[in-house]
Order: structure tokens, then C-alpha cells, then sequence
């Protein structure tokens, strides 16, 4: 077990709603990053939050919105959800400076998009 | 083509036998992680690496730098082995971007 915990596990949304995830980091850790993860694919990074600050990010349109907060924790807001949206959701989180800063992955948040 | 590239895509194998799964990556990394993913998601961090290789437990990971490479290995496979074993590279540009492969789908029979 890592330390990091995603809620929910499942959620069933329909088409135009707005989903927000949440993930609480492992203690100590400063970096949370989201992933996507489509069936059969790997995961595509979508953004990343350092010290409450976005700080980084991939090929997602600005309706995906995160927030870091003081205490590490982190959400994943998605407006205007899209069939294409259903997917795993996988935050990991990670100890910004150390030289072999490994992320520490959750459970995943399991979306369906109808 | 994709930036990380895994091969091969299926795998299956008898219990007992030596698995080698690859990764070739075509940009500037700092890290290369192996990951372990089980049916349902969860997402295991097996090793990260930089240079040279890891050994921790049946698996062994290399990488070399040069060639944009890496190998994981499994020895003495068992059926709990079989899951996604995932490839990610981080990205030297600055941005702590990781960047996925698709994964090698792992099946180990009895």
C-alpha cells in the first residue's frame, strides 16, 4: 500500500455534468501529478501540482482543472464531461527534491461517462 | 509513433519460465520507472531507475542510457506475476512530465 488514497472508486456521471476527484497524498509528499488512463492504453499525464501551483502540463483542454491544497491534498475537476472523459483516473504523488523522486500511485478513480 | 514504445503488447507464458519485457524511448529522460498494474488499477511502482540496473526480488530492471533502452525481467514466473507491467520516462525538459507506455499485458499459466 502506498499512502495514497483516491475517493471515489467509481462514479457514473452523464454527459455535460462536472465530476471532481480527490486524492490525498502521501505524508510529506509535495508534488501530486493526475493521470488519465483510457482502456487498453496507458496513462497520459494531465497536469502536475507543486507546492499548490500548477506546474506542468499535458495535452488536456483547460475543462480539466485541478487545485492543490496545504496540506498536499489535491482535486481533479472535469466541466462539461464527454463520453471520451470515461476512463481511470490515477493521482500519484511524489517528495519534490530528492535526487530519485519516485511517485507513489492511488487506487485510481474509476469514471463513466453515459 | 509513440514517444515510450513496449514490446511486446501481449505476453503469455508457463509458470516457471524467464519473461523479458522492453522499452525504447526516443526523448531526453532523467528517470525510467517500471510499474506493475493489476486488473481494477492499482498501480505499483517496481523500480526507477537512471543508470545501470535494479534487482529486487525474481525481477531485474536495466536501462541503458546510449541506446534508449530498457529491459525488465522476470525470473521464475509465477501466476501472480501476470498483470500490465508499464513502461514511464520522466522527462528531462524541466517540467517532471511522465510519459507512458502502453503497457505489456502479462499472462503467467499454471
Amino acid at each position: 500500500e502506498t499512502g495514497v488514497t483516491q475517493s471515489p472508486t467509481h462514479l457514473i456521471k452523464t454527459r455535460g455534468q462536472q465530476v471532481t476527484l480527490r486524492c490525498s497524498s502521501q505524508s510529506g509528499h509535495n508534488t501530486v501529478s493526475w493521470y488519465q488512463q483510457a482502456l487498453g492504453q496507458g496513462p497520459q499525464f494531465i497536469f502536475q501540482y507543486y507546492r499548490e501551483e500548477e506546474n506542468g502540463r499535458g495535452n488536456f483542454p483547460p475543462r480539466f482543472s485541478g487545485l492543490q491544497f496545504p496540506n498536499y491534498s489535491s482535486e481533479l475537476n472535469v466541466n462539461a464531461l464527454e463520453l471520451d472523459d470515461s476512463a481511470l483516473y490515477l493521482c500519484a504523488s511524489s517528495l519534490r527534491g530528492r535526487r530519485q523522486e519516485t511517485q507513489y500511485f492511488g487506487p485510481g478513480t474509476r469514471l463513466l461517462v453515459l | 509513433k509513440n514517444e515510450v514504445e513496449q514490446s511486446p503488447q501481449n505476453l503469455t507464458a508457463q509458470e516457471g519460465e524467464f519473461i523479458t519485457i522492453n522499452c525504447s524511448y526516443s526523448v531526453g529522460i532523467s528517470a525510467l520507472h517500471w510499474l506493475q498494474q493489476h486488473p481494477g488499477g492499482g498501480i505499483v511502482s517496481l523500480f526507477m531507475l537512471s543508470s545501470g540496473k535494479k534487482k529486487h526480488g525474481r525481477l531485474i530492471a536495466t536501462i541503458n542510457i546510449q541506446e534508449k533502452h530498457s529491459s525488465l525481467h522476470i525470473t521464475a514466473s509465477h501466476p501472480r506475476d501476470s498483470a500490465v507491467y508499464i513502461c514511464a520516462v520522466r522527462s528531462s525538459s524541466g517540467t517532471y512530465k511522465y510519459i507512458f507506455g502502453t503497457g505489456t499485458r502479462l499472462k503467467v499459466l499454471a
